[in-house]
């Protein structure tokens, strides 16, 4: 079956500073690596995504670096801003079945 | 466009009675996959529908069935109610025909098992 973790659990920054949370997936087949946000009782929103041909992505703010060797990726958001604090959630997919990160807690302070 | 919707929005039961859940896709998409949210945790996968058929499924029993209608809307239906069935159900629409994987998230339905 498939394990996927994600670190840290709860992630505190002050206002401006860069966030990285990391997900380790366990399943090989996985080839496709994308990031939800979560505010709380709203649904989960993609915020970004990879496919395994690509090592690296950016939209503005986020970014999404993925080491398939080491069945890892990260999501980076850099000059944070309170309107992200959420929860974030990786999914790593194969065959369109997504598999939930347990999650990380973003709590950015202005 | 619309997005992915998702009815009704909240829902009360109680033990051993069932429940019917109805999304419709956002427009385009043709697969819709069904998720079990509980409180604090990430999303669970439940099935996925395509063709009106059940392509896969996760780790629920068979009280939890589903549906999918020509029109590509689908229903999760839940049998003799648990306390523990208590969750966000979220669907989540995609195009398998191109890029499949990407799937977006309708707002979910609260169901409390009393």
């Amino acid at each position: 079956g498939e394990n996927v973790e994600q670190h840290p659990s709860t992630l505190s920054v002050q206002e401006g500073d860069s966030a990285v949370i990391k997900c380790t997936y366990s399943d090989s087949a996985s080839n496709y690596f994308p990031w939800y946000k979560q505010e709380l009782g709203k649904r989960p929103q993609l915020i970004i995504d990879i496919r395994s041909n690509v090592g690296e992505k950016k939209d503005q703010r986020i970014a999404v670096t993925l080491n398939k060797t080491a069945k890892h990726f990260s999501l980076h958001i850099t000059e944070t801003q309170p309107e992200d604090s959420a929860v974030y959630f990786c999914a790593p997919t194969g065959f369109q079945k997504l598999v939930f990160g347990t999650g990380t807690r973003l709590l950015v302070s202005p | 466009d619309a997005g992915v919707t998702q009815s009704p929005t909240h829902l009360i039961k109680t033990r051993g009675q069932q429940v019917t859940l109805r999304c419709s896709p956002k427009s385009g998409h043709d697969t819709v996959s069904w998720y079990q949210q509980a409180l604090g945790q990430g999303p669970q996968f439940i099935f996925q529908y395509y063709e009106e058929e059940e392509r896969q499924r996760g780790n629920f029993p068979d009280r939890f069935s589903g549906h999918q209608f020509p029109n590509y809307s689908s229903e999760l239906n839940v049998n003799a109610l648990l306390l523990g069935d208590s969750a966000l159900y979220l669907c989540a629409s995609s195009d398998t025909s191109r890029e499949g994987d990407t799937q977006y998230f309708g707002p979910g339905t609260r169901l409390t098992v009393l």
